[in-house]
């Protein structure tokens, strides 16, 4: 049973568009929510993350959106560039028991040129 | 700084022989975790230590699979024995506290025929 998901398994944008990635959650004991990005071969890399306290948390050309009624995040990358083309998960700290994280199934983007 | 390395970086091997993943986490880090990723789970959390103590493995599949780590700058993650249903990639992280972000190694591309 996933508890974070990410719906969509892939995704293709223009390159300079806007890119959304969305998550969406069903444990409210969730405080905080993490993006990674993984290129092919290689580990995911931490991207940028959310406390459960706010609702947008900004970095650059990346943004996260978190909507805490609905139980859902979104990423957003403006503009996309060709660079970004790699697979995102969401992850959701869970502080009920043993804390730790909990991955969703990821997103493949590809930008196009 | 070195990151997360595991090894080996291929594995093929027949059903039914030991399999060892090795990691060496980040100096310093004192939380490693193992992940396993396939398509229909995405990254599932296997097991994770805090200083050196396994702290849940209740993502560990069965009995077959077990992990150690004997230090701070070890760990193994053994499957014994392998079945082809076992074939993924395989991930450690590690990070500062069991809560921070992780720093994830390149993963272990296991193949059991």
């Amino acid at each position: 049973d996933q508890q974070v998901k990410q719906n969509s398994p892939s995704l293709s944008v223009q390159e300079g568009r806007i890119s959304i990635l969305n998550c969406d959650y069903t444990n409210s004991m969730f405080d905080y929510f993490l993006w990674y990005k993984k290129y092919p071969a290689e580990g995911p890399t931490f991207l940028i993350s959310i406390s459960s306290i706010k609702d947008k948390n900004e970095d650059g050309r990346f943004t996260v959106f978190l909507n805490k009624s609905a139980k859902h995040l979104s990423l957003h990358i403006v503009p996309s560039q060709p660079g970004d083309s790699a697979v995102y998960f969401c992850a959701a700290r869970d502080t009920s028991g043993t804390y730790k994280y909990i991955f969703g199934t990821g997103t493949r983007l590809k930008v196009l040129a | 700084d070195a990151g997360v390395i595991q090894s080996p970086r291929h594995e093929v091997t027949e059903m039914g022989q030991e399999v060892t993943l090795r990691c060496k986490p980040i100096s310093g880090h004192n939380s490693l975790f193992w992940y396993r990723q396939t398509m229909m789970r995405g990254l599932e959390l296997l097991i994770y230590f805090n200083n050196n103590v396994p702290i849940d493995d209740s993502g560990m599949p069965e009995d077959r699979f077990s992990a150690k780590m004997p230090n701070a700058s070890f760990s193994t993650l053994k499957i014994q024995p392998s079945e082809p249903r076992d074939s993924a990639v395989y991930f450690c992280a590690s990070s500062l506290g069991s809560l921070g972000p992780q720093h994830f190694g390149d993963g272990t591309r296991l193949s059991i025929l």
